[in-house]
């Protein structure tokens, strides 16, 4: 069964440190969207993704977090630099398409900024 | 603005009961979609259920039924004969246009007991 891979699963860093998360979507998903879980809060979203152009980052904090999709396939959301309040889950997820009902999930990476 | 809003942080129910898990939610769209995900202790998004807001009939899939109520606002998921497995965290979510980015709620924990 295809699956949305992402790694690292688990990623430790310094605050002030730079960290870099990636994606690979289900096979033939031109939707790709980057979502953020604080614990003990639902996901919120931080960039969409439509093949390899941004749709939607009102959300990301773009002095700090970079999001690319070079190839309209996998993509990487980087950090830089890492703050405490970045703890989180990072949750990538994909969809056959910008109208498509639903949305496939990765297990996330669980980030700690210490 | 969309709003999903999950009053019920956790829940207890016996196995092979059935549970309840609401849902209200906020928008002025006349077109959007309803969604119901599963989020174990793992952390990965599991999709449970989908309804779209023209669906004239409720949508179930397997022991998952949702409640759909348009003129009240609410899409409570109805889980039958709940299994030990069912333990997770619940999110309630909503997108524009029947796809896209989801808004999630706070999500309820649900415990099963033996």
């Amino acid at each position: 069964e295809a699956e949305v891979a992402q790694s690292p699963r688990y990623k430790i860093t310094e605050k002030s440190q730079a960290v870099a998360f990636w994606c690979d979507p289900i096979s033939g998903h031109a939707t790709l969207y980057w979502y953020r879980q604080i614990l003990g809060q639902g996901p919120e979203l931080l960039v969409q993704f439509q093949d390899e152009s941004v749709v939607d980052d009102s959300q990301l904090p773009k002095d700090r977090f970079s999001a690319e999709r070079l190839k309209g396939v996998d993509s990487t959301l980087k950090i830089q630099p890492a703050e405490l309040g970045d703890s989180a889950m990072y949750l990538c997820a994909s969809s056959r398409n910008r109208g498509g009902t639903e949305a496939f999930f990765g297990q996330g990476t669980r980030l700690t900024v210490v | 603005a969309q709003k999903i809003t999950q009053t019920q942080p956790g829940m207890f129910v016996q196995e092979k009961e059935a549970v309840t898990l609401d849902c209200t939610y906020d928008t002025s769209d006349p077109s959007y979609g309803l969604f119901w995900y599963k989020q174990p202790s793992s952390g990965e998004m599991i999709f449970l259920i989908y309804q779209g807001s023209y669906d004239q009939q409720n949508a179930t899939e397997g022991r998952y039924s949702l409640n759909f109520q348009k003129a009240r606002k609410s899409a409570n998921l109805v889980i039958s004969a709940s299994q030990l497995g069912d333990s997770a965290m619940y999110f309630c979510a909503m997108s524009r246009n029947q796809g896209g980015k989801l808004i999630f709620g706070q999500g309820t924990e649900l415990s099963v007991k033996p």
